[in-house]
């Protein structure tokens, strides 16, 4: 079964400093990986994903997230945060053998501060 | 308008009441999915649905009916409303050939069981 993990309830950073919030996964074959936001009262929003190929993913509002493998990890990664960046930010996983579902983690608060 | 629209947006109901949520989409999409958001357990999976007249149970579908007649509707209902079933209800869809792009998700609903 696939299983998404996001060890960090709450991760702080000051603006203009990188951040990283961090996702680790379990699937039985290759991983589809996700990262979505959610600002208060809103639903997610999709932020990148990995398919194949590149380990590191380029997605919406300078957010990148790279792929390990070896680690199962899918941790995502901005250079200079911003304070509009503080919102809750969810990993997700699809396994290639487990249908068209996706797994959600149970999610990462993320705080800038100015 | 175009999107994926969830209703109601608040419900506040008593315990043992049937409640049923809506959710339509207009993009035709085969796949729609039903989420609950809880404090420290992220989203859950509750039922899924590969098109219409075709369902399945994903994570926690116990106390949830799902039907769906036609693509673009997928309703939820609660047969007998739990006070352990308030939470935030989510949507999403997502077009089967483009399901590792992501999904798109409602505004939400928030329900309230008393």
């Amino acid at each position: 079964a696939q299983s998404v993990a996001q060890p960090e309830d709450q991760v702080n950073v000051a603006e203009g400093n990188p951040l990283t919030v961090k996702c680790t996964y379990s699937v039985s074959g290759n991983p589809y990986l996700f990262w979505y936001v959610q600002y208060p009262n809103r639903g997610l929003q999709f932020l990148l994903k990995y398919i194949t190929g590149d380990n590191l993913v380029k997605g919406s509002y300078g957010f990148e997230a790279e792929f390990n493998k070896s680690q199962t990890s899918f941790h995502l990664k901005k250079p200079s945060a911003l304070v509009s960046d503080s919102a809750l930010y969810f990993c997700a996983v699809r396994d290639e053998t487990g249908g068209f579902k996706t797994i959600f983690g149970a999610g990462t608060r993320l705080f800038v501060k100015a | 308008d175009a999107g994926i629209t969830q209703s109601p947006r608040y419900k506040i109901t008593e315990t043992g009441r049937q409640v049923t949520l809506m959710c339509h989409q207009t993009w035709s999409h085969s796949y729609m999915f039903w989420y609950r958001q809880d404090l420290g357990h992220g989203l859950r999976l509750i039922y899924y649905s590969a098109a219409a007249d075709i369902t399945d149970k994903g994570e926690v579908p116990d106390g949830y009916v799902v039907s769906r007649s036609k693509t673009e509707n997928f309703p939820l209902t609660l047969e007998s409303a739990t006070r352990s079933q308030t939470s935030v209800y989510f949507c999403a869809s997502s077009d089967p050939y483009r399901v590792n792009y992501g999904y798109t998700f409602g505004s939400g609903t928030r329900l309230t069981v008393v």
